[in-house]
């Protein structure tokens, strides 16, 4: 079983519509959650930590923590074209020292 | 505050031959994790240096290794070039905090493109 799961896609939404990500993780004891988001040719850019369980709002971008389920997802309001791109999902816990586990990504579209 | 640099950009290598690729992490950041992405396989760990140490290791084989200098860049190294090892290797900053209930985040370097030929 790999550490972080996603969902790789491709997800494809209109414009305007949330985007919905999603990522399970195997480690009970993580504790350190982040989504980036990778253009393609670049390299990944940090969107959002989140820490507890709940919902982390951040401008368009939502994160949601569920420590019980092992499940943490990334919502996006009002997608725009910008928004194109692949979403990786990064679980850390205090059990693997400082070292980062990430999904394979999942590639989101957005359509105009 | 500068990013993090990563040099070269691209590099382009032929079989059997070693490479040096070099990170320079964020002023103040203690650590440095080097990855491989490939289109298949995703962000593969290698190994992360914390204070000259390496604290962790991925599943790699001993063709690639590392170090960290005292000022904290980090140079990874590919000896015996293989055409798998055609690849982004990108390098993560972050401050390294040991221990604690949060812990860090890392913010990645623009990659160095390796084609080996």
């Amino acid at each position: 079983q790999k550490e972080v799961e996603q969902n790789s896609g491709p997800l494809s939404v209109p414009e305007g519509a949330i985007a919905s990500l999603n990522c399970t993780y195997s480690d009970r004891g993580s504790q350190s959650f982040f989504w980036y988001r990778q253009y393609s040719g670049k390299s990944p850019e940090l969107i959002m930590s989140i820490y507890s369980n709940g919902d982390k709002e951040d401008g368009r971008f939502t994160a949601q923590l569920n420590k019980a389920s092992q499940y943490v997802s990334l919502l996006i309001r009002d997608s725009q074209p910008s928004d194109s791109a692949t979403y990786l999902c990064a679980v850390n816990s205090p059990n693997t020292g400082n070292q980062f586990y990430f999904g394979t990504g999942t590639s989101l579209t957005v359509i105009p | 505050k500068a990013g993090v640099t990563q040099t070269p950009r691209y590099l382009i290598k032929t079989r059997g031959q070693q490479v040096t690729l070099s990170c320079s992490p964020i002023s103040g950041h203690r650590s440095v994790s080097w990855y491989q992405q490939t289109p298949g396989q995703g962000l593969q760990f290698l190994f992360e240096y914390f204070s000259e140490t390496q604290r962790n290791k991925g599943n790699f084989p001993g063709r690639f290794s590392g170090r960290q200098f005292s000022n904290s860049r980090s140079e990874m190294n590919v000896s015996t070039l293989e055409l798998g090892d055609s690849a982004l290797y990108l390098c993560a900053s972050s401050p390294g905090l040991a221990g604690g209930l949060m812990t860090d985040t890392q913010y990645f370097g623009p990659g160095t493109r390796l084609t080996v030929l």
